[in-house]
């Protein structure tokens, strides 16, 4: 069975604060990463798709990095903003299918 | 563009009784799946499809089955619902593999599934 974890489980910040979590993985039989923003009684909407070791993108005040050869992935945040309230979920890809983290649920506090 | 659709989004069964969730997608996208979300448990994959007429088993498919008979469609069928399968179901697809660059994956918004 494989394991995708995230930590933490919840945050609680003050806006203007820079926050990050962490996504780990397997790394043996890397295909990709996906990181969703999942808001509640919303669809989860994609983030990033990561693919190489080292990749770094950014969205905005929003931005991830991959290591492969250590699974992990880092999602920071810039100046939280209480519009980024919402949970954060990676998914490793093992071939044809995503396998989701527990997520990181972000709450931003004005 | 609807993007992906789910009906219906709210239902509540007897124990016992059988329901289909319907999925369609008007993007054209090869590859669709089934997810529940339970509290602390993230999303687990139930089934899923990469081409009309196919389909495989997720981590979770114990007490569903699916059909992929149309490509834009893929049906979830409860045959015999059970307590434990309360939950929130999504269905999301893709153009193609997700192990390929830049193929996200699109979600549906969420059928609430309650059995009593």
């Amino acid at each position: 069975i494989l394991n995708v974890e995230q930590s933490p489980q919840s945050l609680h910040v003050q806006e203007g604060d820079s926050t990050n979590f962490t996504c780990s993985f397997p790394s043996s039989n890397f295909y990709a990463l996906h990181w969703y923003r999942w808001e509640t009684a919303k669809s989860p909407e994609a983030l990033f798709v990561m693919t190489l070791n080292g990749d770094e993108k950014k969205k905005g005040r929003i931005s991830a990095t991959l290591n492969t050869k250590e699974g992990y992935s880092y999602l920071y945040i810039k100046g939280s903003q209480p519009e980024d309230s919402a949970t954060y979920l990676c998914a490793f890809i093992n071939t044809d299918k995503l396998i989701f983290g527990t997520g990181t649920r972000l709450q931003v506090f004005p | 563009n609807a993007g992906v659709t789910q009906t219906p989004k709210f239902r509540v069964l007897k124990t016992g009784q059988s329901m289909t969730l319907l999925c369609a997608q008007d993007m054209n996208h090869e590859y669709m799946y089934w997810y529940r979300q339970d509290p602390g448990m993230g999303l687990r994959l139930i089934h899923y499809s990469v081409g009309e007429g196919t389909t495989a088993k997720g981590e979770v498919p114990d007490g569903y089955n699916v059909s992929r008979l149309k490509k834009q469609n893929f049906l979830l069928g409860l045959e015999s619902a059970a307590p434990s399968q309360t939950s929130v179901y999504f269905c999301a697809s893709s153009y193609s593999a997700p192990a390929l660059s830049g193929n996200t994956i699109y979600f549906g918004e969420g059928s609430w599934l309650t059995v009593v």
